[in-house]
């Protein structure tokens, strides 16, 4: 099992431009969610997927911000006209549809805008 | 909203000896999961330890344990023996049993150093 895999690793974007992170979660787990870290803080959640569906985006900006989990593919975070505020690790974590599991991390996105 | 307090930004231990983190989390739920979390450098989140608010025994794993009081609403994490490796970012987290979703509330962090 070839756990949470997220990728790229690293991003680096330039002001304006579009980033897109990408999220695949452990094999058997419906359930993703996407949290945001900025230096020297906790982790906050942003959003919580299921396939096909967005189940709550409370942590979400509401602007230039957009998650999908497609029936086929890996979950995707995309930020629209990134500026420098965006520069952050973002984490994607799975979970079965167990609710008392705990969730399984990948090892992050780390998006740099320039 | 809950709310998860970790007031000890950075915390150092000398190898082999025993070190506690603190934290509190504030919530008006009675049934919820609260979890510590171990980030080293490489910047993967890993759990450490999961305790459930119904269970009054404390969770233990190999060289980990915490001390649950509901009623104070604290879930500290003691670290015995400790090893180099165990120097990190640990993060307290807590899980709501009853909401729809169950979103990961962390705390802030304490850095964790160990000493040769």
């Amino acid at each position: 099992n070839a756990g949470v895999m997220q990728n790229p690793r690293h991003l680096v974007r330039r002001r304006g431009q579009e980033a897109r992170l990408r999220c695949s979660p452990m094999k058997g787990h419906s359930h993703v969610y996407w949290y945001r870290q900025l230096p020297e803080e906790g982790l906050k959640f942003m959003v919580y997927l299921q396939k096909e569906n967005i189940i709550d985006e409370s942590g979400m900006p509401k602007e230039r911000f957009s998650a999908e989990f497609p029936k086929e593919g890996p979950s995707i975070l995309r930020i629209q006209q990134v500026v420098r505020g965006d520069s952050a690790a973002y984490f994607c974590a799975s979970s079965p549809q167990v609710r008392t599991h705990g969730y399984t991390f990948g090892s992050g996105t780390r998006l740099t805008v320039v | 909203a809950q709310t998860v307090t970790q007031s000890q930004p950075e915390m150092s231990v000398q190898e082999a000896e025993t070190v506690t983190l603190s934290c509190t989390y504030d919530t008006s739920e009675s049934d919820y999961y609260l979890f510590w979390y171990k980030q080293p450098p490489s910047r993967q989140m890993i759990l450490v330890i999961r305790q459930e608010a119904y269970k009054q025994q404390n969770a233990t794993e190999n060289r980990f344990s915490v001390n649950f009081q509901k009623a104070a609403k604290s879930f500290s994490l003691k670290i015995s023996d400790s090893q180099l490796g165990d120097a990190a970012m640990y993060f307290c987290a807590y899980r709501s049993a009853e909401e729809y979703g169950n979103k990961l509330v962390f705390g802030a962090g304490t850095i964790l150093r160990v000493k040769s």
